[in-house]
């Protein structure tokens, strides 16, 4: 297993467009995290699953954003009519049952023009 | 809630000098304090984690970190940096029960610069 995967690793999209991320977490991973960075800051909580299920959202994913853990492996996470301010590097994150250590991909750095 | 402090936001330092960087929290729960590092264009790769007993943790090059519950701080130290040291540093807690570890809350970052 080579660790949480993103993809795509950059996306450039016009203001307006709907984009679309993905992660595979770790295999057997069963919680799944969304982060989103933006430039000079730490990560910051967007939401996560337990499985399939959405358990916790953070007040940052507003109606636009929507993320899906259909079948508890891998997540999407959707963003529709970007705007500027949606600009960032979007981290996902997966633990396993013991819940010691949350292992991070390497992100989809987002740029809305 | 939880949050977290970096009081630092850049940190330079010569080559083989210490350095340490600092990081209070706040929270009305017991807690799970980490330290995380990115590299540019990287995701985050965990440096160390205080869960629970010593209250000094070490990383595999060289780090450590001492928690303080008296003064709710964790803050890194290494007494001899490198300049592959150079990198952004984020403290983070999680809720210690009641959540997941995986459910962090981040403090703004530290960049340190490593100059020959």
């Amino acid at each position: 297993d080579t660790g949480v995967s993103q993809d795509p690793r950059h996306k450039i999209t016009k203001r307006g467009q709907n984009v679309t991320f993905r992660c595979d977490p770790i295999s057997e991973h069963n919680r799944l995290y969304w982060y989103r960075q933006t430039l000079g800051q730490g990560p910051e909580f967007l939401t996560y699953f337990q499985n399939e299920a959405q358990l916790e959202k953070s007040r940052l994913l507003s109606d636009r954003f929507s993320a899906e853990r259909p079948k508890g492996s891998f997540s999407t996470l959707e963003i529709q009519r970007t705007e500027q301010g949606d600009s960032a590097m979007y981290l996902c994150a997966s633990t396993d049952d013991r819940d010691t250590e949350a292992f991070f991909g390497q992100g989809t750095r987002l740029t809305v023009v | 809630a939880q949050s977290v402090t970096q009081l630092d936001s850049q940190v330079p330092v010569f080559e083989e000098a210490p350095v340490e960087l600092r990081c209070n929290y706040s929270s009305s729960v017991s807690v799970y304090l980490f330290w995380y590092v990115q590299y540019p264009n990287q995701g985050l790769q965990l440096l160390l984690k205080y869960l629970s007993g010593s209250t000094l943790v070490e990383s595999i090059n060289g780090f450590e970190a001492e928690f303080n519950k008296s003064q709710t701080s964790f803050h890194l130290r290494k007494p001899s940096v490198h300049i592959s040291d150079t990198a952004e540093y984020f403290c983070a807690v999680s809720a210690a029960r009641g959540s997941t570890l995986g459910r962090l809350y981040f403090g703004r970052g530290t960049q340190l610069t490593v100059w020959p």
